[in-house]
């Protein structure tokens, strides 16, 4: 059964903190993806990466960085949170598709409150 | 620039009924993909189906349609005969030709009472 994980269901941390989402998966996908997910908003890319080291800016990449040095692991790297950055965060994977996005595979969420 | 409307935020309805949620786009491109993804209480995604905008089709599977009609920019979902373990969220989703990223609808909350 193929999988998403994601390391913590559940982050409380202080503002200022430097936090780290961790997402790993095993279905030996290329492409990798951030997404936030705010009540009346839907969910909204932050940024994905399409192999290991390179990524692109989604559409909310402003207060986040990644890292992808191993092609199953990718990171979201909040520098400095803020309370603005309480939400859920959801991980994804796919195979890249010759004209447009595959299915993808989603991890179960890391609710992050900023306190 | 693309974007994905579900103007229904959250639906409740007694088990067994039909239900129909709602899935409106706009893109500028010929060819694109529409996708469903339900969220259950668990909090993962999980995906339904992919169409691409060649295939106005309208596809059934199980208890669930989907009706898609490119006149009107709509992706429209069916449960038949709903269930309790219907209860979720789901996401209307939009990836244009050559992207690797989709773009979401709000979301629908969906209730099925007992």
């Amino acid at each position: 059964d193929v999988k998403v994980t994601q390391s913590s269901r559940y982050l409380v941390k202080r503002t200022g903190e430097k936090v780290f989402l961790e997402c790993v998966q095993d279905m030996d996908h290329e492409n990798m993806f951030w997404y936030r997910q705010d009540p009346g908003l839907g969910l909204r890319l932050i940024y994905f990466s399409y192999d290991v080291k390179m990524k692109e800016k989604g559409d909310i990449p402003e207060g986040y960085s990644v890292s992808r040095e191993k092609k199953e692991r990718f990171s979201l790297i909040l520098e400095s949170a803020s309370t603005n950055q309480t939400s859920m965060y959801l991980c994804a994977s796919s195979y890249p598709g010759t004209r447009g996005q595959k299915k993808a595979f989603f991890g179960q969420g890391t609710r992050l409150t900023v306190v | 620039a693309q974007k994905v409307t579900q103007a229904q935020t959250e639906i409740s309805v007694v088990e067994k009924e039909d239900v129909t949620l709602d899935c409106v786009y706009e893109t500028r491109d010929t060819t694109y993909y529409l996708f469903w993804y339900k969220q259950p209480p668990s909090g993962e995604l999980v995906f339904l189906i992919r169409r691409n905008s060649f295939d106005e089709q309208n596809e059934i599977s199980g208890r669930y349609s989907w009706n898609f009609q490119k006149s009107t920019s709509s992706f429209n979902f069916t449960i038949t005969a709903s269930q309790v373990v219907d209860s979720a969220v789901y996401f209307c989703a939009l990836s244009k030709e050559g992207a690797q990223k989709l773009v979401f609808g709000q979301g629908t909350r969906l209730t099925i009472n007992p």
